[in-house]
């Protein structure tokens, strides 16, 4: 049982390039999370998913889109990369959308964009 | 909106001493809060979390929080820390129960003394 995982962990983007970053959960959890944590932010939510085929966005969603094609993985994309968008990036999920169910959340993804 | 304010950027201790950590939220009706660890490298983990019923909250690893509604806090608390409490603490209140509507406060860092 590995909970939830994040690929990749580490990644050196240039301005204006592409990339996704994908969360898998092996818990059949409904729910999951798109957050970036920056320094001195604490953690802000970017987009999330109520279950298979369905998205919304967070707090912060622009310059991000994501994809929830099968339950148990949810795609975070940066189309065009920009410099503000480095950050750490962690994904969650969880049972169901209710703040009484556990969050539980990957070991996030540390991405530099130059 | 849901607002939480960790006074407290980086605090250190020494090994056995006591801690508390500080966190005070707004929110216009009763809130669910919760608290957060993350170790170096890590995501985070649920320590605790406050719903209803009795203020004294018991979560992990030896930690307890004290939900005060007349002083909108909800300090985390720990008799004796071990080195390995050494972490990054965040506090969290949700707005109406929702997963998706989780507001994090900034951190505090804690930092263990041998």
């Amino acid at each position: 049982n590995a909970g939830v995982t994040q690929t990749p962990k580490f990644r050196v983007l240039k301005t204006g390039q592409s990339m996704t970053l994908l969360c898998a959960q092996d818990m059949n959890h409904e729910y999951m999370y798109w957050y970036r944590q920056d320094p001195g932010m604490g953690l802000r939510l970017i987009h999330y998913s109520v279950g298979e085929g369905t998205t919304a966005k967070g707090e912060v969603p622009d310059g991000y889109n994501v994809s929830r094609l099968k339950k148990q993985n949810f795609l975070l994309g940066l189309e065009s990369a920009a410099p503000s968008q480095t950050s750490v990036y962690f994904c969650a999920s969880s049972y169901s959308g209710t703040s009484r169910d556990e969050q539980f959340f990957g070991p996030g993804t540390r991405l530099t964009v130059l | 909106a849901q607002s939480v304010t960790q006074p407290d950027i980086h605090i250190t201790v020494s090994e056995g001493a006591s801690l508390e950590l500080r966190c005070n939220y707004s929110y216009g009706a009763t809130p669910y809060l919760f608290w957060y660890v993350q170790s170096p490298g890590q995501g985070l983990q649920l320590l605790l979390k406050y719903f209803s019923g009795d203020t004294l909250v018991q979560g992990i690893k030896g930690f307890e929080a004290e939900f005060k509604r007349s002083q909108s806090s909800f300090n985390l608390r720990k008799p004796s820390v071990h080195w390995s409490d050494a972490a990054e603490y965040f506090c969290a209140v949700g707005a109406g129960g929702s997963n998706y509507k989780l507001t994090f406060g900034k951190g505090t860092l804690l930092t263990v003394n041998p």
